[in-house]
């Protein structure tokens, strides 16, 4: 069975330092990988997407991830923090076997700090 | 503007009633499903539908249930049956044929019961 798992329910980090939200992933076949992102009483909106295409994935304003099947990893990442970044983040797997389920993780709330 | 939109945004429920949320999308999407949020829980799967007159129950089915008449609309109807209502529920839609594909989702509905 597929899962996802968000190693941190909550980071805080200034403003204008890196970001790093990780996410580790299982999967019995290649896996598609998204990460979205939530703000207070809103809908979820996607930050980018992993497709096989590429290991590392660019994606919204400013984040990537990077596909690291050795690790089973799919962390997110950003060079410098904003404060319009404050929100939840939400790592996902989709299930490839046919049944167009998604597999959500826990979510990981991000501070920023001014 | 293509998108999905919930409605309505917050709604009140008193003990023993049936409310039904409504879900409609103009993204000629296959594939529609509904979510509940509670804090810290993430989303969780309460029903799927992947074609028009057919759906499956998720992970949460018990106290709700669901129709699907017509490609673009879903409404879910929360009823008496379901003992704890009061969350965020989030609509989301995907076009079906690949497990790439990414969901959109709705603004939410919040449910309280008074």
């Amino acid at each position: 069975a597929q899962s996802v798992t968000q190693l941190d329910s909550h980071v805080s980090v200034s403003e204008g330092t890196p970001v790093l939200l990780r996410c580790n992933y299982s999967s019995s076949y290649s896996p598609s990988l998204f990460w979205y992102v939530q703000h207070p009483n809103k809908g979820l909106q996607l930050l980018l997407k992993y497709t096989s295409a590429a290991t590392l994935v660019k994606g919204i304003n400013g984040f990537e991830a990077e596909f690291k099947k050795s690790e089973t990893s799919f962390h997110l990442t950003k060079p410098s923090a904003h404060m319009s970044d404050a929100a939840e983040y939400f790592c996902v797997v989709s299930d490839d076997s046919g049944t167009y389920k998604y597999i959500f993780g826990t979510g990981t709330r991000l501070k920023v700090l001014a | 503007d293509g998108g999905i939109t919930q409605s309505p945004k917050y709604l009140f429920r008193k003990e023993g009633q049936n409310v039904t949320l409504s879900c409609e999308q103009n993204l000629n999407h296959d594939a529609m499903y509904w979510y509940r949020q509670d804090p810290g829980q993430g989303l969780r799967l309460i029903y799927y539908s992947q074609i028009v007159n057919d759906f499956q129950k998720g992970d949460i089915a018990e106290g709700y249930s669901v129709s699907r008449e017509k490609k673009e609309s879903f409404p879910l109807t929360v009823t008496s049956a379901q003992k704890n209502p009061t969350a965020f529920y989030l609509c989301a839609s995907t076009s079906s044929g690949s497990p790439y594909n990414e969901q959109f989702f709705g603004p939410g509905t919040r449910l309280t019961v008074l």
